[in-house]
């Protein structure tokens, strides 16, 4: 069974710091990786996609990551309190599906 | 990015009664849509797969006769709650995608079901 994992959290940082949220996975032959954002009561928003080994940056934001290691990372430079939402990584299996799982997600907390 | 319109938002009904939740893809042809439901502070739990002029994939456990899903368009696709239960209750997304490969999730907003 594929299976993606995540800390629950909640995961508190103070404003201005660099939050990590970290996520593996189960299955070796995974192609893409997507990190969305959900706030309470609201359905998820795409943040990031990382198809390859490294990091890849989008304004505050670095996706990172590593097959042989099957981990994938979220850095959310200069946290704001806006920022303070539930993190869904989402794998996409390997075999032609492309049907994304996802982990659990990590509650993030920036306080003031 | 494209846009994924879901509705009702919020729907609370009686129990026995069925109820109709529309997913449409307003800027784009959506080959695939998925269905997920999420209980509160859990993650997205994929529901079925609906591919367009054909019938859904539904997930292991996920019961067909009670969760309809039609995809009768490639820019619509419906799930009908037959005789809502309590235990029903829950938050339903719908996402879509423009085609059959790699391609990011698009989410509708989200219908948040109260059985009573």
């Amino acid at each position: 069974q594929k299976e993606v994992e995540q800390n629950s959290g909640p995961l508190s940082v103070p404003e201005g710091a660099i939050a990590s949220l970290n996520c593996t996975y189960s299955d070796r032959g995974s192609q893409s990786f997507f990190w969305y954002r959900q706030y309470s009561g609201k359905s998820p928003e795409l943040i990031m996609s990382i198809y390859s080994n490294g990091d890849k940056e989008d304004g505050r934001f670095t996706a990172q990551l590593n097959k042989a290691s099957q981990y994938v990372s979220l850095l959310i430079r200069d946290s704001q309190p806006s920022d303070s939402a539930t993190y869904l990584c989402a794998v996409t299996a390997s075999g032609g599906s492309y049907i994304p799982t996802f982990g659990r997600g990590t509650s993030l907390i920036v306080h003031p | 990015g494209a846009v994924v319109s879901q509705h009702p938002s919020r729907v609370i009904c009686k129990s026995g009664t069925s109820v109709k939740i529309e997913c449409r893809s307003l800027d784009f042809q959506a080959t695939t849509m998925f269905w997920y439901r999420q209980f509160p502070k859990k993650s997205l739990m994929l529901m079925a797969t609906s591919n367009e002029g054909s019938k859904a994939t539904y997930e292991q456990g996920v019961e067909k006769d009670k969760f309809l899903i039609n995809h009768a368009s490639l820019t619509l696709s419906t799930l009908t709650v037959t005789s809502a239960h309590p235990e029903d209750s829950s938050f339903y997304i719908c996402s879509a995608k423009p085609g059959q490969g790699n391609e990011k999730l698009f989410f509708g907003s989200g219908t948040q079901l109260s059985v009573l």
